[in-house]
């Protein structure tokens, strides 16, 4: 069973910024494009970042573009979302999810990110 | 960008119907790189169809998709109680890999 286990979600004021983490124990890891997908309060879901299997090519939501920045270690199965300049439209779950692959895809169950003062 | 567009907002339905759910893409999506994802609440996105029409592992064949270029479909052919949720579709051929803004699904 794959599991993908986020972290790092927590409550930071407009401004500030967040690192989170998805760890992916006991998968081939190395072997996937990452994904980082996220869903506000009520509202649908938003692709936000994508990052290839070796970590050399990186893609961006306008919305995030300049803010956020996706890297990887494949060493350590894991998979990082750096967010600074954190805004009150940030506030979401965070969902890390991997590339559709033999018929299906991997996501984590999520971790919530709240921007406010 | 590529947007997507889905309709109905809201689709109110009884078990045993069929489900007939739209997504329209603003450009051509790219070699149909067309997804369908179902979410109930409090879980995470489940793939139902991804290539616009090959069924995702463990999908049960009442789900079915179709269409391409810019204009897709879900059909659920006989709808089960665990059907109603919210269905998603996202177009990953060409970045950002873009979501519709869903369709929920309700017991009429």
């Amino acid at each position: 069973e794959v599991q993908l286990l986020e972290s790092g979600g927590a409550l930071v004021q407009p401004g500030g910024s967040l690192r989170l983490s998805c760890a992916a124990p006991g998968f081939s890891f190395s072997t996937y494009g990452m994904n980082w997908v996220r869903q506000a309060p009520g509202k649908g879901l938003e692709w936000v970042s994508g990052i290839s299997s070796s970590g050399g090519i990186t893609y961006f939501a306008d919305s995030v573009k300049g803010r956020f920045t996706i890297s990887r270690d494949n060493s350590k199965n894991t998979l990082y979302l750096q967010m600074n300049s954190l805004r009150a439209e940030d506030t979401a779950v965070y969902y890390c999810a991997t590339s559709k692959r033999d018929a299906t895809d991997y996501w984590g169950q999520g971790t919530l990110v709240t921007v406010s003062s | 960008e590529i947007v997507l567009t889905q309709s109905p907002g809201t689709l109110s339905l009884s078990p045993g119907e069929r489900a007939t759910l739209s997504c329209r893409a603003s450009q051509s999506v790219s070699s149909s790189y067309l997804a369908w994802y179902q979410q109930k609440p409090g879980q995470s996105p489940r793939l139902l169809i991804y290539g616009a029409s090959a069924r995702a592992t463990g999908i049960p064949d009442r789900f079915s998709g179709s269409g391409s270029g810019t204009d897709f479909t879900l059909t659920i052919s006989r709808l089960e109680p665990e059907d109603f949720a919210v269905y998603y579709c996202q177009q990953y051929g060409s970045s950002p890999y873009t979501f519709g803004q869903g369709t929920n699904l309700e017991i009429k």
